[in-house]
């Protein structure tokens, strides 16, 4: 699976939109985006996932360039309980179907 | 429905003891995955099951760490004389079925702490 970089840390002030980036500048064609989250002693939780195109859901939006090499997700109006790390993983559609996690950014949201 | 259950929630052990943890995943799921979380780290894949077979177990520590899911749906992950390196959180998944784009629930996890 493909290596991601996130940057460690981010915040965000309550109510604005939330825009977190990721490398995965050797994402292969047939590898999906994904993005989880863990808030403090919880588990981590799924929030979206693409292969090319642009996702949304009622939780957020998954922005991909056209090379694949990076990806952005958007938080449209963050609320103080988005303040979690954020994963973001490549996955591919063969092989055990594990999640690679890296160290995520840590993302604030300030009242 | 219920979501991943995990139990104990907090298991506090001497080292050189057996523990069992505990996972119940979402009813009818068929991939079951564990993960282990050191503090301040992002998970790391332990062992996953499709029903009852354990198809990849290559992220086990050592020996002394062993996963079970003999009836393809609670599953047991046991670690023998434990040791300090042990502590962490455990973290059970579970994904309706083999297809991989299906996301993973987690569990809340039990964090062990070995003294």
């Amino acid at each position: 699976d493909a290596k991601t970089t996130q940057p460690p840390s981010m915040d965000c002030a309550e109510g604005r939109a939330a825009n977190l980036p990721c490398n995965h500048s050797t994402i292969s064609g047939n590898e999906y985006v994904y993005w989880y989250r863990q808030i403090h002693s919880q588990g981590p939780q799924y929030i979206i996932h693409g292969l090319k195109n642009n996702e949304t859901n009622e939780m957020a939006s998954l922005i991909i360039t056209e090379d694949r090499k990076s990806s952005t997700l958007i938080l449209p109006h963050a609320t103080l309980r988005d303040t979690a790390v954020y994963y973001c993983i490549v996955r591919g559609i063969q092989g055990a179907q594990k999640l690679v996690f890296g160290q995520g950014t840590r993302l604030t949201i300030n009242p | 429905g219920a979501g991943v259950s995990q139990s104990p929630r907090y298991k506090v052990a001497k080292r050189g003891q057996d523990v069992a943890l505990r996972c119940d995943p979402i009813s009818g799921h068929v991939s079951l995955f564990w993960y282990q979380q050191a503090l301040g780290q992002g998970p790391e894949f332990l062992t996953y099951f499709q029903n009852e077979a354990q198809l990849d177990k290559s992220g086990l520590p050592s020996d002394r760490f062993f996963a079970e899911r003999p009836e393809g749906s609670v599953s047991t992950l046991k670690i023998q004389r434990t040791q300090q390196e042990d502590s962490a959180v455990y973290l059970c998944a579970s994904s309706l079925s083999w297809t991989s784009t299906r996301e993973q629930f987690f569990g809340p996890g039990t964090r062990l702490t070995v003294l």
